[in-house]
């Protein structure tokens, strides 16, 4: 059974940065891509970055572009999403998903409970 | 990446046919044949229901179908249940590595 575990959100204040990871299992991770989608309260579903399965090529949303940075370690496991200069309307649920293959091409088919982020002052 | 364009709800009884449609541009729905559809309960993680615009992963009730015309795609749920009611999402890539999802549905089962 895939699981896929958010962890590294909490309470940050704008300009600060925050590190959220994804433990994975389950599944042979680096047969996968992945990707980090959020959630702000109330709101829809918004893609923010996806990465294929050696971290060879990367995607990111405009809204992210050049503050969020995501990586994996497949020797781990785990993926990451290093956050930076965070801005109040980053606020969300940020959710891991896996992809069905090993390019960003690919969709998501496996989702995580989510972490939550929350920018405040 | 401009958000793709959903009805903000729809609504059925129990035992009808409903659709959501999802429009896009040419760069994004109308160039791919990548388009999914995600239902997400309330306080639940998203759910795949319909990949690459018409198939659907193993489990998934063949009353889920799904369809595209040009820049719009569909997800058609037939035989309406209770258990369908949720906030229904459309996804598409966008090129450059990116994806795009769509505003997001709430179907109402009455």
């Amino acid at each position: 059974e895939v699981q896929l575990v958010e962890s590294g959100g909490g309470l940050v204040q704008p300009g600060r940065s925050l590190r959220l990871s994804c433990a994975a299992s389950g599944f042979t991770f680096d047969d996968y891509a992945m990707h980090w989608v959020r959630q702000g309260p109330g709101k829809g579903l918004e893609w923010v970055s996806g990465i294929s399965w050696n971290g060879g090529t990367m995607g990111y949303a405009d809204s992210v572009k050049d503050r969020f940075s995501i990586s994996r370690d497949n020797a781990k496991n785990s993926l990451y999403l290093q956050m930076n200069s965070l801005r109040v309307e980053d606020t969300a649920i940020y959710y891991c998903a896996k992809g069905r293959g090993r390019s960003t091409t690919w969709d998501f088919d496996d989702w995580g409970q989510g972490t939550l982020v929350t920018v405040s002052s | 990446q401009s958000a793709l364009t959903q009805p903000a709800s729809v609504s059925g009884s129990p035992g009808q046919s409903i659709t959501i449609s999802c429009t896009g541009t040419s760069s994004d729905v109308g160039n791919y044949n990548l388009v999914s559809w995600y239902q997400q309960h309330p306080g639940k993680a998203p759910q795949l229901m319909i990949y690459e615009v018409s198939k659907r992963p193993s489990g998934v009730s063949n009353r889920f179908s799904g369809s595209k015309s040009g820049n719009t795609a569909s997800l058609t749920i037939s035989g309406l249940q209770a258990e369908d009611e949720a906030d229904y999402y459309c996804c598409s890539y966008a090129s450059s590595r990116t994806w795009v999802f769509g505003g997001g549905t709430k179907l109402t089962v009455l």
